[in-house]
């Protein structure tokens, strides 16, 4: 199981951090993804994290303004997101990557992030 | 990166067959076999349907089957329920900095 926490209404400019909290497998031994989709629209892929916390990437819509990190002591992964913009509205998913198939196994109920002044 | 292409919509009756398509690039769809289908209800997280271009996991039906050819990847649906009516999205690996790569995604409505 994977739930998402930290979205709210936050002013343009200004900062949030997600959290996406793990339960019922080996926290350690997966990369975990998070997934937006802005209201009305598709998904659009933000950002990994490798398992062992040592590689991460970004889509360049977020790069050098968001950071995925991830506690595995306590099965959490974050997603900081800093200098919120407006095009920043949407769902934020966590969402577990199965190794052998390459694909998203589990996702988490998702949590909003309104950015508006 | 660009996102997939995707038919913003496609419908069909009962019992009938559909088939989405997902155009990408040389750089993410041509280039692998991770190309993933999920099934999206409203108001509710993304189902994997598909998975390295046409395995199906455990629980979901054979209704549901993928091919890909060159950059273009597609979705069957055979035999075509009404609880088949949703949002559907193909997503690849993309091999540059981008890691992964979604499509616009298709409504299918049951007619």
């Amino acid at each position: 199981q994977l739930v998402e926490s930290g979205g709210g209404v936050v002013q343009p400019g200004r900062s949030l951090r997600l959290s996406c909290a793990a339960s019922g497998f080996n926290f350690n031994n997966y990369d975990i993804h998070w997934v937006r989709q802005a209201p009305g629209k598709g998904l659009e892929w933000v950002a990994l994290i490798w398992y062992d916390g040592n590689t991460k990437y970004y889509a360049d819509s977020v790069r050098a303004r968001f950071t995925i990190s991830r506690d595995n002591s306590k099965n959490t992964v974050y997603l900081q997101m800093d200098s919120l913009r407006a095009e920043d509205t949407a769902i934020y998913y966590c969402a577990r990557q199965n190794d052998a198939w390459g694909a998203f196994d589990y996702w988490g109920q998702g949590t909003l992030v309104t950015v508006s002044s | 990166q660009s996102a997939l292409t995707q038919p913003a919509s496609v419908s069909g009756s009962p019992g009938q067959s559909i088939t989405i398509s997902c155009t990408g690039t040389s750089s993410d769809v041509g280039s692998n076999n991770l190309v993933s289908w999920y099934q999206q209800y409203p108001g509710r997280a993304p189902k994997v349907m598909i998975y390295e271009v046409s395995k199906r996991p455990s629980g979901v039906s054979n209704r549901f089957s993928g091919s890909k050819s060159g950059n273009t990847a597609a979705l069957t649906i055979s035999g075509l329920q009404a609880e088949d009516e949703a949002d559907y999205y193909c997503c690849s690996y993309a091999s540059n900095t981008t890691l992964r790569v979604f499509g616009g995604g298709t409504k299918l409505t049951v007619l």
